[in-house]
């Protein structure tokens, strides 16, 4: 069963606009990662947040976490058309397994 | 940088046959995951490896198999293959994870 839930599922905006989406989960973690997939390829790590962590930044991203609410979210500022891919946020346990959402598609328009 | 490689990114086989999808890894990691993707589900773990000759089942291992004979590789094997099984394989090692480009099965 899925652990992660993003929100929205689908997100559409303009060359220079910041895109926010949503991550909840169910059960404690130990970590959470969000990760970007471009059409038809794999997976690439983006961040990773650490329980104890509320925020953190890394170029252009900057997500957030509250544990409290079992929430994340993630914002990417001044979207370029690159950033158009899915983006998924995972929940890993000790053995590093990772549970993972159904992702937010974001489509960044020039 | 890190690579983990794919053996195939497109392959057809056909109903009953027994598949192989290989995945190589250059990091010497100990941990090693195999996902299917489907549209509106996400990933989810298949198997999963933390040494060689170890496993361990993920969320939906009904169906397949896998082999960890060596460190840098991770096999899996669906031990006849049947069309629920068509989607995308994603193969991972830990670290935070890195991923292949995936296999796309489609079985007929």
């Amino acid at each position: 069963s899925q652990q992660g839930e993003e929100d929205p599922q689908a997100l559409s905006i303009q060359e220079g606009e910041n895109a926010t989406m949503n991550c909840s989960y169910k059960t404690s973690i130990n970590n959470l990662q969000w990760y970007r997939q471009n059409s038809g390829r794999g997976l690439v790590h983006l961040i990773l947040i650490r329980s104890n962590e509320r925020e953190k930044h890394s170029g252009r991203l900057r997500v957030t976490l509250d544990t409290s609410k079992k929430s994340s979210s993630l914002l990417i500022t001044a979207s370029r058309a690159a950033d158009t891919a899915s983006y998924f946020c995972a929940t890993d346990d000790s053995w590093g397994k990772l549970q993972f959402g159904a992702g937010t598609q974001v489509v960044v328009t020039p | 940088d890190v690579k983990v490689t794919q053996s195939s990114r497109y392959l057809v086989k056909r109903t009953g046959e027994k598949v192989f999808l290989e995945c190589v890894q250059d990091m010497d990691h100990e941990n090693m995951f195999w996902y299917r993707q489907d549209p509106g589900l996400g990933l989810r773990l298949i198997y999963f490896s933390y040494d060689v000759k170890m496993k361990e089942k993920g969320d939906i291992p009904e169906g397949y198999s896998v082999s960890r004979e060596k460190k840098e590789r991770f096999s899996l094997i669906l031990e006849s293959a049947s069309t629920n099984q068509t989607s995308m394989y994603l193969c991972a090692a830990s670290g935070p994870q890195h991923f292949g480009d995936g296999t796309r099965l489609s079985i007929l």
